[in-house]
């Protein structure tokens, strides 16, 4: 139980491409979403949470015109990287956790993004 | 502010060595959650285990074994006779206890275990 899927993996795109990234809860509702980035051997670092139907809620730093949540069901949301730039180049992991019972939250297997 | 340090970056072992993963937090929250991940070369994240604040009692599952100290502010990990196939990153994270919404993960900068045969 508690699979979260992760599409696509991998993503390879010309600088100025918009790029979206979606995270499924497959067999359970996910009240919350988190989307995170890592950089090569660095730690994950929380970009912003979104609860189903409400705005997400970014970080310190992180431009939300420039990466855009939207969490419009219990088991989607999505990150779209838009007009991408090789900085924005790296490991983007979400995670979600259920609104039932007191549970943790469980990832998908990450997204690597690479703009040329 | 809540804050998770792992001080070792990296550490080598031989298989059926037993290893030791150090984490040290800060928190100024009375009840927390402790977790420990493991993200192999493929990259996902795989959840190995949730500790609550109210719950010392170390925990053994398997070849892992956790030792949670709230006197020293530590929850340690150890792999007893390591195998290759738990060669990974291993990330100890703290979060507030909370029943609904956020649950924010602070994560530590990670433990690369490398184990060889």
């Amino acid at each position: 139980g508690a699979v979260v899927s992760q599409h696509p993996s991998r993503v390879i795109c010309k600088s100025g491409t918009s790029v979206k990234i979606e995270c499924r809860s497959l067999d359970f509702q996910a009240t919350t979403m988190f989307w995170y980035r890592q950089f090569p051997k660095q730690s994950l670092m929380l970009m912003a949470t979104s609860n189903e139907g409400s705005k997400a809620t970014y970080e310190q730093g992180v431009e939300k015109d420039k990466f855009l949540i939207n969490h419009a069901s219990l088991t989607l949301s999505t990150l779209t990287v838009t007009s991408a730039h090789p900085e924005d180049s790296s490991f983007y992991i979400c995670s979600a956790r259920s609104g039932v019972g007191n549970q943790p939250q469980h990832f998908g297997d990450g997204t690597r993004l690479s703009i040329l | 502010a809540q804050k998770v340090t792992q001080a070792q970056t990296e550490i080598s072992v031989v298989e059926k060595e037993d290893v030791t993963l150090d984490c040290v937090y800060e928190t100024r929250d009375t009840t927390y959650y402790l977790f420990w991940y493991k993200q192999p070369p493929s990259g996902e994240l795989v959840f190995l285990i949730r500790r609550n604040s109210f719950d010392e009692q170390n925990e053994i599952s398997g070849r892992y074994s956790w030792n949670f100290q709230k006197s020293t502010s530590s929850f340690n990990f150890t792999i007893t006779a390591s195998q290759v196939v738990d060669s990974a990153v291993y990330f100890c994270a703290l979060s507030e206890a909370r029943n609904t919404g956020f649950q924010k993960l602070v994560f530590g900068t990670g433990t690369r275990l490398l184990v060889s045969p």
